[in-house]
């Protein structure tokens, strides 16, 4: 149980693209799903929470404008990723926790962002 | 906000030894301390977790211990064989804050020596 898909696991894009990301969980509904960036050996760096229905939060420097997020279901949240530069390249993982009072949060497996 | 310690960033052993890693957090109010696992390119996994209204858990070669009053939480894993080779992330949690957000810490990359 509690099993998290991402789509694309990894992607290719010419700088100046969009590239959406999804996340869903699989065998639960989340209430709440985030996502994070990764960079190589380094740790998990917030960069939204999502609400399903609601409008998602934003961590302090992360533009919304160009990391835009809908949580449209309570299964399936999206992550696009507009006018993508080669600074944007990194690893997006995304989270979703299974509602109520627990914290419990299970991962996808990420998705590879290249920019070339 | 939170912040989340973690010691040692990098840590070798030899395949039977004992490893332990350590974190501290600063809000007292977190009530949640998850540790995960990850391997190269791959998801984080949850392998153990603990709430603050207790002081120890263990899963087979896997324990946590917290002392809420020192704001620590540890990580322990026994009898350690290759495949428990990977980067490990502790972290903490308030309820409430954020939708239940998880504050990570920096990680420890974890070898074990055959």
């Amino acid at each position: 149980g509690a099993v998290v898909s991402q789509h694309p696991s990894w992607v290719i894009c010419k700088s100046g693209t969009s590239v959406k990301i999804e996340c869903r969980s699989l065998d639960f509904q989340a209430t709440t799903m985030f996502w994070y960036r990764q960079f190589p050996k380094q740790s998990l760096m917030l960069m939204a929470t999502s609400n399903e229905g609601s409008k998602a939060t934003y961590e302090q420097g992360v533009e919304k404008d160009k990391f835009l997020i809908n949580h449209a279901s309570l299964t399936l949240s999206t992550l696009t990723v507009t006018s993508a530069h080669p600074e944007d390249s990194s690893f997006y993982i995304c989270s979703a926790r299974l509602g109520g009072s627990t914290s419990t949060q299970y991962f996808g497996p990420g998705t590879r962002l290249t920019v070339l | 906000g939170e912040n989340v310690e973690q010691h040692p960033s990098t840590l070798s052993v030899q395949e039977g030894d004992s490893a332990v890693i350590k974190c501290t957090y600063s809000d007292s109010a977190s009530n949640y301390f998850p540790w995960y696992k990850q391997e190269l390119g791959k998801r984080p996994q949850l392998i153990i977790d603990i709430r603050s209204n207790v002081g120890e858990k263990k899963d087979q070669r896997i324990a946590v211990t917290l002392n809420k009053t020192a704001k620590h939480f540890s990580l322990h894993i026994t009898e350690t064989q290759p495949e428990d080779s990977a980067v490990y992330f502790c972290a903490a949690s308030r309820p409430g804050a954020g939708s239940y957000q998880l504050t990570f810490g920096k990680g420890t990359k974890l070898s074990v020596i055959p």
